[in-house]
């Protein structure tokens, strides 16, 4: 069974200063991880992928995740948050299967 | 170009009742998968759909039923409502049932 962790249901950070939000996933074979995040009211949004190739992976808005295999990890950073990145954020997970697990989310509060 | 949409937006039924939600996928992708994201929580896997059939189908009973059509577009059917079924949901399409899935801004379904 696969599935994904996210440790910190919130998140709060001061605008300018470097976001993480923290993914931790377990899968059968190769792992292929997505970052999503979700708007009020709204469907969710493609941020960046690991599919394979370099462990830093960069994606929209300016946001990166890292993967770590020995870890197990694949953690979302911002070198400089932004108070429109307030949101809930979503780590996922796919095996080799069709199958994409999420995590529970984590939201985010940048304050001006 | 389109993205993916849904449709109704919201939906109010009573226990025991049918429901059908609708959905058109993103121009040029093939592949439809469903989701139920209960308050609070992250999405969970319903089906894919692919060429018309479901390929693969996530912890969910069989009163959850869907359909593909040749345009790509697909259904999904609640037979005999329960107000757990009370939920957000979405659906994602993507060209193949690899690649990142791209999410409609989803279908509020209220069961009373």
């Amino acid at each position: 069974a696969q599935s994904v962790a996210q440790p910190e249901d919130q998140v709060n950070v001061a605008e300018g200063n470097p976001l993480t939000v923290k993914c931790t996933y377990s899968v059968s074979g190769n792992p292929y991880l997505f970052w999503y995040v979700q708007y009020p009211n709204r469907g969710l949004q493609f941020l960046l992928k690991y599919i394979t190739g370099d462990n830093l992976v960069k994606g929209s808005y300016g946001f990166e995740a890292e993967f770590n295999k020995s870890q197990t990890s694949f953690h979302l950073k911002k070198p400089s948050a932004l108070v429109s990145d307030s949101a809930l954020y979503f780590c996922a997970v796919r095996g080799n299967d069709y199958k994409l697990s999420f995590g529970a989310g984590t939201t985010v509060t940048v304050r001006a | 170009d389109a993205g993916v949409t849904q449709s109704p937006t919201h939906l109010i039924k009573t226990r025991g009742q049918q429901v059908t939600l609708r959905c058109s996928p993103k121009s040029g992708h093939d592949t439809v998968s469903w989701y139920q994201q209960a308050l609070g929580q992250g999405p969970q896997f319903i089906f894919q759909y692919y060429e018309e059939e479901e390929r693969q189908r996530g912890n969910f009973p069989d009163r959850f039923s869907g359909h593909q059509f040749p345009n790509y577009s697909s259904e999904l059917n609640v037979n005999a409502l329960l107000l757990g079924d009370s939920a957000l949901y979405l659906c994602a399409s993507s060209l193949g049932g690899f690649n990142e899935q791209f999410f409609g801004p989803g279908t509020r379904l209220t069961v009373l």
